[in-house]
């Protein structure tokens, strides 16, 4: 089946822009993650949905970052006033919740966020 | 203290021998463990996960748990150059949070 989809594959704005990524998870996951890698570093959590709500957004550095799901399927994380430090990868990733599961997540290939 | 430490490395093996990654967490209500192979360029992609204390085997990979140590660690035998790669460990703590590491870069020899 299809995996985690995310566009655009890279995204190149200048610093006060605002900028829109989108993930599109594995049919019939209910979780969805964003993170945020940068180079030489794992993955950084920003914020977790389960369905449509944001279940935990403890990971969002600042309040430029926003992102939804309002239809508990695709997510758009959203970035506003970029500055070059936002330059990274986004990942996303999904899950699946059920009782046996054990929220083992798949990664999407990223959008590589360049902020001149 | 970071929540998930891994040595960084690189970890250099030659072709056919053991590769040993290790991975210490500081939460000790982690409940879920997961090992991510990351190709440069490429996003993680999940090839061990594991929740008891213990032993798990997966083909020429096996995943080590030992909650009392808060430590987990990932073999992989009979290494290829194919293995070459950023290995990452993540580690589920209370609730749906997964916190990684940096990543040990793997560099098996030819």
């Amino acid at each position: 089946g299809a995996g985690v989809s995310q566009t655009p594959s890279n995204k190149v704005t200048e610093k006060g822009k605002y900028v829109e990524l989108r993930c599109d998870p594995i049919s019939g996951h209910t979780a969805l993650y964003w993170y945020r890698q940068s180079l030489g570093q794992g993955p950084e959590f920003l914020i977790y949905f389960q369905g449509t709500g944001a279940a935990d957004d403890s990971g969002l550095p600042n309040d430029r970052f926003f992102a939804v799901r309002p239809e508990g399927s695709v997510s758009t994380l959203k970035i506003q006033r970029t500055e070059r430090g936002d330059s990274a990868v986004y990942l996303c990733a999904s899950s699946l919740t059920s009782p046996n599961s054990y929220n083992e997540q798949f990664f999407g290939p990223g959008t590589r966020l360049t902020v001149l | 203290q970071k929540e998930v430490e891994q040595n960084s490395g690189p970890l250099s093996v030659p072709e056919g021998a053991i590769a040993s990654l290790n991975c210490t967490y500081s939460d000790r209500v982690s409940q879920s463990f997961f090992w991510y192979r990351q190709y440069s360029g490429k996003s993680p992609e999940l090839i061990m996960s594991i929740y008891s204390n213990g032993d798990k085997e997966d083909g020429r990979f096996t995943a080590q748990l030992n909650k009392a140590s808060q430590y987990v660690s990932l073999l992989i035998r009979d290494s290829q150059p194919s293995d070459s790669a950023t290995y990452l460990c993540a580690v589920k703590t209370g609730g749906f949070k997964t916190i990684f590491g940096a990543g040990t870069r793997l560099f098996v020899k030819a």
